[in-house]
């Protein structure tokens, strides 16, 4: 299939591990960010979003971190499974004016069996 | 129907050659985004729609590349005289409402111009 992010930087994890997946941020102004996975061939899966008023929310497997301080973001991922081997990407918006997501550069995962 | 769909999957067009790439949002979704994505990269914007109008165009690339959605559902977005700059990976999202976070984006198509 096709390659989504043949230079990516790569995050390799084994099975079962936790995996922490890290962004950067320049959008002061963003009113909520989010955390898109995208597999080889296929469109970006919305995973989770934060508002920027809120610094950890929790989801199925996955907890995302916001410190705005240092404009950074993580996604945490539990008890890490074949199936989350991705390219993950963060995306930032906001709720006036520009409708359009503002995509980081992205991060691949690749899950050891 | 139960996601974006794009066609076509794969598009390889002749350097000059004008192109049409369809997308069909999610009945009744409000908001259409196209966005690219070069090998590599993360999704680029390209122009937003809110039912049938383009509302923000700010992202296209040239005069070259036209969007359309004139009865706010399916959409086109045409690519004229194509270059090898153009290849890509064409990407759809629709969301239910402006104020909605959650876009769900199509397969793509990706585009080569040889």
């Amino acid at each position: 299939g096709e390659s989504v992010g043949l230079h990516l930087p790569t995050l390799s994890v084994q099975e079962g591990d936790n995996s922490i997946i890290n962004c950067a941020y320049s959008n002061s102004a963003s009113d909520y960010f989010i955390w898109y996975k995208q597999e080889s061939g296929k469109g970006p899966q919305f995973i989770i979003d934060i508002r920027s008023n809120m610094d950890k929310r929790q989801g199925q497997r996955v907890t995302v971190l916001l410190n705005k301080t240092v404009k950074h973001l993580s996604l945490q991922i539990a008890a890490t499974q074949p199936g989350d081997s991705a390219v993950y990407f963060c995306a930032e918006n906001r709720y006036t004016g520009r409708r359009a997501l503002t995509f980081g550069s992205g991060t691949r995962l690749q899950v050891q069996p | 129907g139960a996601g974006v769909s794009q066609s076509p999957r794969y598009k390889v067009a002749k350097r000059g050659q004008d192109v049409a790439l369809r997308c069909d949002p999610i009945s009744g979704h409000v908001s259409l985004f196209w966005y690219q994505q070069a090998l590599g990269q993360g999704p680029e914007f390209l122009t937003y729609f809110q039912n049938e109008a383009q509302l923000d165009k700010s992202g296209l690339p040239s005069d070259r590349f036209f969007a359309e959605r004139p009865e706010g559902s399916v959409s086109t977005l045409k690519i004229q005289r194509t270059q090898q700059e153009d290849s890509a990976v064409y990407l759809c999202a629709s969301t239910l409402t402006t104020g909605r976070t959650e876009a769900f984006f199509g397969q793509g198509t990706r585009l080569t111009v040889v």
